[in-house]
This record gives structure tokens, C-alpha cells and sequence, in this order.
């Protein structure tokens, strides 16, 4: 029943590593977003993919790199993993066409720690 | 460039208080505005969207507000509970609707 699910919860890992964070969404959207909210709880848009196309990378390091082999899915992978990356990413997801009411739903987050 | 804020960031008060959470955003073209909850170490919960051509919404005991010529929302909690305890954030559509600008949050706290 689980509309925007992300896995994993909780990530730790060391700097200079490489990892990746999963995204689904089983609401038929054709959108979806990463969002960023930092230590001090600030919610900041990082990507977000319309029927798999990137329409949004909001000045994010190219160590980021969002796939989305199709619509019910958008993956976060990092590389070189660096302390500031520690935070909790969200998914979410919308319809983008059609009429409405376009309300975005979110996942559970993911808690990233880099030691 | 949008910008939200909301105010006060944090509040407490006694169970069964009514209250208001404040929203204010810069840019007043704007399609819509919603309201999410989110609980310590949880992920946000979609409360209420409120469309530009509406005033009011409402669902339960909140009620969302919208004023877009003065650029601010309100999000009203009737007779308020411990399980309302919450951080609440108000976010509108930019970049052509195609993403979320947050404002800071107000961090709820209601007590016995």
C-alpha cells in the first residue's frame, strides 16, 4: 500500500564512497523529485524527472547522479561521498498532466550519514 | 526568486488551544500552496493543498487559508492535541510549477 517508498532508511558510510538510494512510486505519477533537507531541517529541491527526462537539477555536484529507468522510479546515486553530503533525502512524486490537484506526495526519507 | 517563511518557528501550548501557524511567500503568482506535517524522523505528510482560486480549505480540524495578494497562508488547528506535536512546513509550486519551495517550518509542541 505504500505509495512513495525509498530504501534504504538509514545509510552510513565512510567518505570517498560510492552509493546509491532507491525511490518508488506506485501512484501512477508521471513525476518525480529528490529533495535534500539538511541539519537544519531546510528542504531544498535537488532533481526531478518528468516521464524519465531530468527537467529539473537544481545546481546540484555532478557527483550526483539521478537514474530513472522509468516512470515508477527514481534511484540517487553519489560518488565520492564527502561529509556535507550527510543528510536525509526525500522522494516524491506528482502528476505533472492532466487536471490536478498536482499535490506532491513524499517517501519516508533517507537518514545519510558520511563518517 | 521565491521566497517562504513561516513564523513563529516554534510554538507550544496547552492541549485543546485553538491555533494558527503563519505562511508568507514573495512571489504571489502562485498555483497553488500546500501544508505538510512531519513527525521527528519521518517523512512528510501531505495535509492540505489549496488550490489559487480558493480561500479556504479544509480537512478535520485544520483549515487553510489563502491570501494571495498579501502573499500568506494560514493553516488553523481547532482544539489542538499531543498527536498534533509536528513539525509543520507550507510549500508553493516554482520553477513553472515543476518543483517545491519550502519555507522554514513551525516546530508544534502540545502539551498535557
Amino acid at each position: 500500500d505504500t505509495a512513495v517508498s525509498q530504501t534504504p532508511k538509514y545509510l552510513v558510510t565512510q567518505m570517498g564512497n560510492d552509493k546509491s538510494i532507491k525511490c518508488e512510486q506506485n501512484l501512477g505519477h508521471d513525476t518525480m523529485y529528490w529533495y535534500k533537507q539538511d541539519s537544519k531541517k531546510f528542504l531544498k529541491i535537488m532533481f526531478s524527472y518528468n516521464n524519465k527526462e531530468l527537467i529539473i537539477n537544481e545546481t546540484v555536484p555532478n557527483r550526483f547522479s539521478p537514474k530513472s529507468p522509468d516512470k515508477a522510479h527514481l534511484n540517487l546515486h553519489i560518488n565520492s561521498l564527502e561529509l556535507g553530503d550527510s543528510a536525509v533525502y526525500f522522494c516524491a512524486s506528482r502528476q505533472r498532466q492532466g487536471s490536478g490537484p498536482y499535490e506532491q506526495y513524499f517517501g519516508p526519507g533517507t537518514r545519510l550519514t558520511v563518517t | 526568486k521565491q521566497e517562504v517563511t513561516q513564523i513563529p518557528a516554534a510554538l507550544s501550548v496547552p492541549e485543546g488551544e485553538n491555533l494558527v501557524l503563519n505562511c508568507s511567500f514573495t512571489d504571489s503568482a502562485i498555483y497553488n500552496l500546500q501544508w505538510f506535517r512531519q513527525d521527528p524522523g519521518k517523512g512528510l505528510t501531505s495535509l492540505l493543498l489549496i488550490q489559487s482560486s480558493q480561500r479556504e480549505q479544509t480537512s478535520g480540524r485544520l483549515n487553510a487559508s489563502l491570501d494571495k495578494s498579501s502573499g500568506r497562508s494560514t493553516l488553523y488547528i481547532a482544539a489542538s492535541q499531543p498527536g498534533d506535536s509536528a513539525t509543520y512546513l507550507c510549500a508553493v509550486p516554482t520553477g513553472g510549477g515543476n518543483k517545491l519551495t519550502f519555507g522554514t517550518g513551525t516546530q508544534l509542541k502540545v502539551e498535557l
